[in-house]
């Protein structure tokens, strides 16, 4: 069972660019990694997912180094909006009947300030 | 435009008087999940439906219970409600699909307070 691990907090200004690392050293061939993102009081939002190298969208960056040991999420020019908790998660597989696991770590608190 | 909407957002209930929380969708997914989140930690799974395939977390206490009459609906039923089941119940979809990421969708959950 593939596990992560990342930074308890975060602290930023607007403006910066944010770049939160997630290790996950016994990830499995077939796991993909996904980030999510939740705000108090309200469910995870599914932020970005990669398998390798790296993924954008609109939102944000995914990196992924050749070995997928680690990967990390960038948020390019963070407003106080940013503000919130990310989860990083490994996929761990499909399961029984359908549907697809996460198991969420303790996830990295973000802050944002003027 | 929610997709997956639960209501109500905050319930209070006695200790040990049943309470039902409820979630709809409207993007037709055919897995709906239940996730229990404590305060300052992280959603842990309670049970997913696959269609109408109900599978249960090893962990998850027998006190929940949960009914999917089709679709679109999914309730999650606490029998005898301990101060300990104090908590956020968020409801995810998903659309299972062969070979290919799934992400989930959450609602905005319901905050479960126990008198």
């Amino acid at each position: 069972l593939a596990k992560t691990t990342q930074p308890i907090s975060m602290d930023s200004y607007e403006g910066q660019e944010v770049n939160i690392t997630c290790s996950h050293n016994n990830i499995a061939t077939n796991d993909y990694i996904t980030w999510y993102q939740q705000f108090p009081s309200q469910g995870p939002r599914f932020i970005i997912q990669g398998y390798k190298t790296k993924v954008t969208n609109e939102v944000a960056s995914l990196f992924i180094p050749a070995d997928r040991k680690s990967s990390t999420l960038s948020l390019p020019r963070v407003s106080l909006s940013d503000t919130a908790v990310y989860y990083c998660l490994v996929d761990d597989g499909e399961l029984t009947g359908g549907g697809n696991k996460l198991t969420f770590g303790t996830g990295t608190q973000l802050k944002v300030e003027l | 435009d929610a997709m997956v909407i639960q209501n109500p957002r905050y319930q209070v209930t006695q200790f040990g008087k049943p309470v039902t929380l409820s979630c709809s969708q409207t993007l037709n997914h055919n897995v709906m999940y239940w996730y229990q989140q404590k305060s300052s930690q992280a959603p842990k799974l309670l049970f997913h439906y696959y269609d109408k395939d109900f599978n249960n977390e090893a962990d998850t206490p027998d006190n929940f219970q949960s009914r999917r009459p089709n679709t679109s609906f999914c309730f999650l039923d606490i029998r005898s409600p301990g101060l300990g089941d104090a908590a956020m119940y968020l409801c995810a979809t998903s659309q299972t699909r062969t070979g290919g990421f799934q992400p989930q969708h959450f609602g905005d959950g319901t905050r479960l307070s126990i008198l």
